[in-house]
């Protein structure tokens, strides 16, 4: 069973430009999770899908992030315009269903300069 | 005040060594308890997990729940040199809500 991919595994850009992340979860988990991995912190949940539907998106900057899931599969995370705070590694995970078991891909570590 | 606390570490302790890693929390409508282990450039992965209060043991590992004191604990026996990472506790209010709350992690190295 393919994991969850994540790309690009990189990313160093200046503040106030965008970015985009892309991540696409394992085959049949219909809920899809983004994180933010701050260096030295625990993953903090900034919002989750129930196959192409928000569950939760309390934690998500709406002023600057946004997230999408088209046909309830692949998912792309935007951030526009970035601020150095922002700087951290970008978790994509997936589960069969709202649960706590779940899948992370390898993340998206993004640098603000 | 964060709702889960976790020491950061470093950790080291020699090959062999029995591991005790803790957490505390602060709201008690926490009801499921996970412990994630990340390597470094790597995702977290689910290790084990724990419904409410009580013990469970998983080969070397043993998680233990104590709901009265908001207290959760993760031991390894006969620890290995593969088990350095980072272990994250986190929790959850129900079974089927998907949002994980996590501790900051401890790191751990076990040195041959």
């Amino acid at each position: 069973e393919a994991g969850v991919a994540q790309s690009p595994r990189y990313k160093i850009i200046e503040k106030r430009q965008s970015v985009a992340f892309w991540c696409n979860p394992i085959s049949g988990h219909a809920t899809l999770y983004w994180y933010q991995q701050i260096l030295g912190q625990g993953p903090k949940l900034l919002i989750q899908f129930q196959n192409n539907g928000v569950v939760d998106d309390s934690q998500l900057p709406k002023d600057r992030f946004s997230a999408e899931r088209l046909k309830g599969v692949d998912s792309t995370l935007k951030i526009q315009p970035a601020k150095l705070e922002d700087s951290a590694v970008y978790l994509c995970a997936s589960s069969r269903d709202n649960s706590y078991e779940q899948y992370f891909g390898p993340g998206t570590r993004l640098t603000v300069t | 005040q964060k709702e889960v606390e976790q020491d950061p570490g470093p950790l080291s302790v020699p090959e062999g060594a029995i591991v005790s890693l803790n957490c505390t929390y602060s709201n008690s409508a926490f009801q499921y308890f996970m412990w994630y282990r990340q390597y470094s450039r790597k995702g977290p992965e689910l290790l084990m997990y724990t419904y409410s209060s009580g013990n469970k043991e998983d080969g070397r590992f043993t998680a233990q729940v104590d709901k009265s004191s908001k207290y959760i604990s993760l031991f390894i026996r006969d620890s290995q040199p593969s088990d350095s990472a980072t272990y994250l506790c986190a929790m959850s209010r129900s079974s089927n809500t998907g949002k994980l709350i996590f501790g900051q992690g401890t790191t751990l190295q076990v040195k041959p």
